[in-house]
């Protein structure tokens, strides 16, 4: 099955730590993207690759970080410097070849700072 | 700043009725938009995407855009329960990014 998966589907953190959540995709795609969401909010893109090795800020990108060593893979990481990082995590994928234009998304990952 | 704008809602629509829903955006030059439906605790599933001016059905659903009135709507006929879920609008600037709306909630009363 082709797909994009994130994991772990439900994270808990102490304040003070960083976590990384983990995004993958086996369907080609060359960009990928990390967005959160709110309660009863649209998503805000934190992060976006196009490439492998290279990547961009999105509109909320202070206190998370990114790497794109793989095109499958895309891990996002909450260091403690985000002072409000519960929410909704959600890595998205598009194809070159269709423009960029379909982003389709992973299960999500639910992070909880305790 | 690129806005995309949705109501809120909840939009309640009877069974088997039409659901009109909409979304206006301010950035004149976006190119590309999409509807996506969220159920609760869910990731977003792209339903349709539409780049030209008019409609685009597919199935139940037709997309209507106005690029001139910066107006995207999305139109589901014959509604059922299974359509109640939050709706978001996405639209695609110039730099290949989505800017979403932050969506509208439909309930299908059976």
């Amino acid at each position: 099955d082709g797909g994009i998966t994130q994991s772990p589907k439900y994270l808990f953190r102490k304040e003070g730590q960083n976590v990384t959540l983990s995004c993958e995709q086996n369907l080609n795609h060359d960009a990928m993207y990390w967005y959160r969401q709110d309660p009863g909010q649209g998503l805000r893109l934190i992060y976006y690759s196009q490439i492998v090795n290279d990547f961009q800020k999105g509109d909320i990108a202070e206190g998370y970080s990114v790497s794109r060593e793989k095109k499958e893979s895309f891990p996002l990481t909450v260091t403690s410097a985000q002072k409000n990082p519960t929410a909704f995590y959600l890595c998205a994928s598009s194809d070159r070849d269709r423009g960029y234009n379909e982003q389709f998304f992973g299960p999500g990952t639910r992070l909880t700072v305790l | 700043q690129k806005e995309v704008e949705q109501n809120s809602g909840p939009l309640s629509v009877p069974e088997g009725a039409i659901a009109s829903l909409n979304c206006t955006y301010s950035d004149r030059g976006s190119q590309s938009f999409f509807w996506y439906r969220q159920y609760s605790g869910k990731s977003p599933e792209l339903i349709m995407f539409i780049y030209s001016n008019g409609d685009k059905e597919d199935g139940r659903f037709t997309a209507q855009l106005n690029k001139a009135s910066q107006y995207v709507s999305l139109l589901i006929r014959d509604s059922q329960p299974s359509d109640s879920a939050t709706y978001l609008c996405a639209v695609r600037d110039s730099s290949y990014k989505l800017i979403f709306g932050s969506g509208t909630r439909l309930l299908v009363r059976p």
